[in-house]
């Protein structure tokens, strides 16, 4: 079990330029789970996904994030354009399918986005 | 809607101290519910969980949990803190009304000293 991977580990861009964070849930999941973290607010899901759909993107901050998961086995978070407010770590995170409401999830380690 | 609420941001303990991290929730019956541990630099990794059935749960490190529907709380323990459980700590609840989005606490900060 490989676990959730996300890349890259760290992104440093200037404000304007587009970003595109990568994952790759676990082999077998069906949920997928972008969260971002910050100090001033902590935890903030952004979108889930469930077999590869949208279901909730209501903590997408606007127009200027995006994701989508065309397969099972990636998932991207775009911003364009990027923003100082948007430096965050960005997690995703996968679930097992089944009952939903008792599957833990299963982290990857984070994208650290700084954008100057 | 459901609802975490960890009490304190920061908890300070010395080495061999008792640990103690709070959290309460909101929630309708049956609410899942879970600890994570999340060291520096890393994502979060599951501690323990309660679903049904005895409602002391053990997880691993040695922590463990108990699941008071009267309080509605899901305290975090661990008799004797180590240098190596400093880390931040989230409870977090899913199934409640419906809902299989899980639903974080705002995490607490362990601090062990030597």
């Amino acid at each position: 079990d490989a676990g959730v991977i996300q890349s890259p580990r760290h992104e440093v861009t200037e404000m304007g330029q587009e970003v595109t964070l990568r994952c790759k849930p676990i082999s077998g999941h069906n949920s997928l789970f972008w969260y971002r973290q910050t100090m001033m607010r902590g935890l903030e899901l952004l979108i889930y996904f469930n077999n590869n759909v949208p279901i909730d993107d209501s903590g997408m901050p606007e127009d200027r994030f995006s994701a989508k998961m065309p397969n099972a086995s990636f998932s991207t978070l775009k911003i364009q354009p990027s923003e100082p407010r948007d430096s965050a770590v960005y997690f995703c995170a996968s679930r097992a399918a089944g009952r939903l409401y008792n599957s833990p999830l299963h982290f990857g380690n984070g994208t650290r986005l700084t954008v100057t | 809607a459901q609802s975490v609420t960890q009490l304190g941001s920061h908890v300070s303990v010395s080495e061999g101290a008792l640990v103690l991290l709070r959290c309460n929730y909101s929630s309708s019956v049956p609410p899942y519910l879970f600890w994570y541990v999340q060291y520096p630099n890393q994502g979060l990794q599951l501690l323990l969980k309660y679903t049904t059935g005895a409602t002391l749960v053990k997880g691993i490190n040695g922590f463990e949990a108990e699941f008071k529907k009267s309080e509605t709380s899901f305290h975090l323990t661990k008799p004797s803190a180590h240098m190596s459980d400093a880390a931040e700590y989230f409870c977090a609840v899913s199934g409640s009304g419906g809902s299989y989005i899980p639903t974080f606490g705002r995490g607490t900060s362990l601090i062990v000293h030597p």
